[in-house]
């Protein structure tokens, strides 16, 4: 079945640091993909989207671009503050409605 | 209301006692769904709602949970006879029509002892 795998955590950087985080996938068909980040004490929120191959989500400066030859869908951001802490998770979804297909999440920790 | 609403926020119950949490999605939201987020599970997929039908119930678990959907609006996830290995936040979400961005609730945290 469909599957989403991303990096362990926690990943641990200093502010303005280059953060990756990577995610790659298993899926039938040609899904669409997602990144959502879980902040301290707060519901889970979208962060970008990529529906079609070679397409690049972007969103508060962070942005991941759809590879379907790697089958990757990693997350970027070229300085990240400490107010970017958070669990991110690496989605997906095949079907005609939002059945997200998650992967484990990876814990950011950004330290002044 | 503003956003998605999940009571209760926090549940503490004892083994083999049934649990209902309950979830409010955004006002005309029609496509409303089930998650768990457990430790070592990640989060799960458990039902998706349209309207008050449930054309998806593949993630449920076990015949111990069960969701309905009343008025094209509240859902209510019921899970029976609650076993330690039912620990988990679960979180609602909802959207607007099928394909179009979810917006999650802030879960219930579930606690078997």
């Amino acid at each position: 079945g469909d599957s989403v795998t991303q990096m362990e955590g926690p990943v641990t950087l200093s502010e303005e640091a280059f953060l990756t985080i990577n995610c790659t996938y298993t899926a039938t068909g040609y899904p669409s993909l997602f990144w959502y980040v879980q902040y301290p004490g707060e519901g889970l929120q979208l962060l970008l989207k990529a529906t079609k191959a070679d397409d690049k989500g972007s969103n508060k400066g962070f942005e991941a671009t759809y590879r379907k030859e790697t089958t990757s869908f990693h997350l970027e951001k070229g300085s990240v503050q400490v107010s970017d802490s958070a669990v991110y998770f690496c989605a997906l979804t095949g079907g005609g409605y939002n059945k997200l297909i998650f992967g484990a999440g990876t814990r950011l920790a950004v330290h002044p | 209301g503003a956003g998605v609403s999940q009571s209760p926020s926090n549940k503490v119950t004892e083994k083999g006692k049934d649990v209902e949490l309950r979830c409010d999605p955004i006002s005309g939201h029609t496509a409303l769904y089930w998650y768990r987020q457990s430790l070592g599970q990640g989060l799960e997929f458990l039902i998706y709602f349209q309207g008050n039908s449930a054309p998806d119930k593949s993630g449920l678990p076990s015949d111990r949970f069960s969701a309905e959907r009343t008025g094209g609006s509240v859902s209510t996830l019921t899970i029976q006879r609650t076993q330690q290995e039912d620990s988990a936040v679960y979180l609602c979400a909802s959207s607007s029509s099928a394909n179009e961005k979810l917006f999650f609730g802030s879960g219930t945290q579930l606690s078997v002892l």
